[in-house]
């Protein structure tokens, strides 16, 4: 059974500071890696999503990477802003069994970030 | 731009209700998926639908049905509201595709009394 685990749970930190979140699972069958974004009371937005033949991918001041056979993501924020606050969730999409279309997604439980001013 | 829309975003229900929380995506995706989030324990899958009228069980589907007469639209269904149901539930629609993005609506605060 898949089980993603992010560290650290919370982190705070000054504005302006360069900072990495890390996710990790244990089973490296997988499609894809996705990061999103959950501010307070609200739905995930998608940050960004690697395939599993990726080693990275960039969005702005976001950078995520992936090391499949090692089992480990980071997602990277360059010059945080107190805008970044929220909570950052990994989710990983496995290998579909039997070669049906869907495949299930399991989540991080979550790092919950604070920048502050 | 894409849109997954829940209709209701508050709802305050008794015990032994009916309850049917709606969600809609404007984006032609065949996959569509419904999660309750707790503190402590993340995001759990209730049910999902690969396609019209298909479903699938989730990790905790007891206490939960799902329609799905239409592509665009994923009905979660609790049959007789009970109070650990009280929770956040997220519908998310995705591309039939392996590598697509999965998105998701603003959610559906539930309080059963």
């Amino acid at each position: 059974k898949q089980e993603v685990t992010q560290i650290p749970a919370a982190l705070s930190v000054p504005e302006g500071e360069n900072l990495v979140l890390n996710c990790s699972f244990t089973d490296s069958a997988i499609y894809n890696l996705q990061w999103f974004r959950q501010d307070p009371g609200k739905g995930l937005t998608s940050l960004l999503l690697i395939q599993s033949s990726q080693r990275e991918q960039t969005s702005g001041r976001l950078n995520a990477s992936l090391d499949k056979s090692s089992g480990r993501s980071t997602l990277y924020i360059a010059a945080s802003q107190p805008g970044d606050s929220a909570t950052y969730l990994c989710a990983v999409r496995n290998a579909d069994a039997g070669g049906t279309s869907y495949g299930k997604l399991t989540f991080g439980q979550g790092t919950i970030l604070t920048v502050h001013p | 731009d894409v849109k997954v829309t829940q209709s209701s975003r508050y709802l305050v229900k008794r015990t032994g209700e009916k309850v049917f929380l709606e969600c809609v995506q404007d984006m032609d995706h065949e996959n569509m998926f419904w999660y309750r989030q707790d503190p402590g324990l993340g995001l759990r899958l209730i049910y999902f639908s690969y396609d019209v009228k298909m479903k699938e069980k989730g990790d905790i589907p007891e206490g939960y049905s799902v329609s799905r007469e239409k592509k665009e639209r994923f009905s979660l269904i609790l049959e007789s509201a009970s109070t650990n149901q009280t929770s956040m539930y997220l519908c998310a629609s995705r591309a039939r595709s392996s590598g697509n993005t999965i998105y998701f609506g603003e959610g559906s605060w539930l309080t059963v009394v």
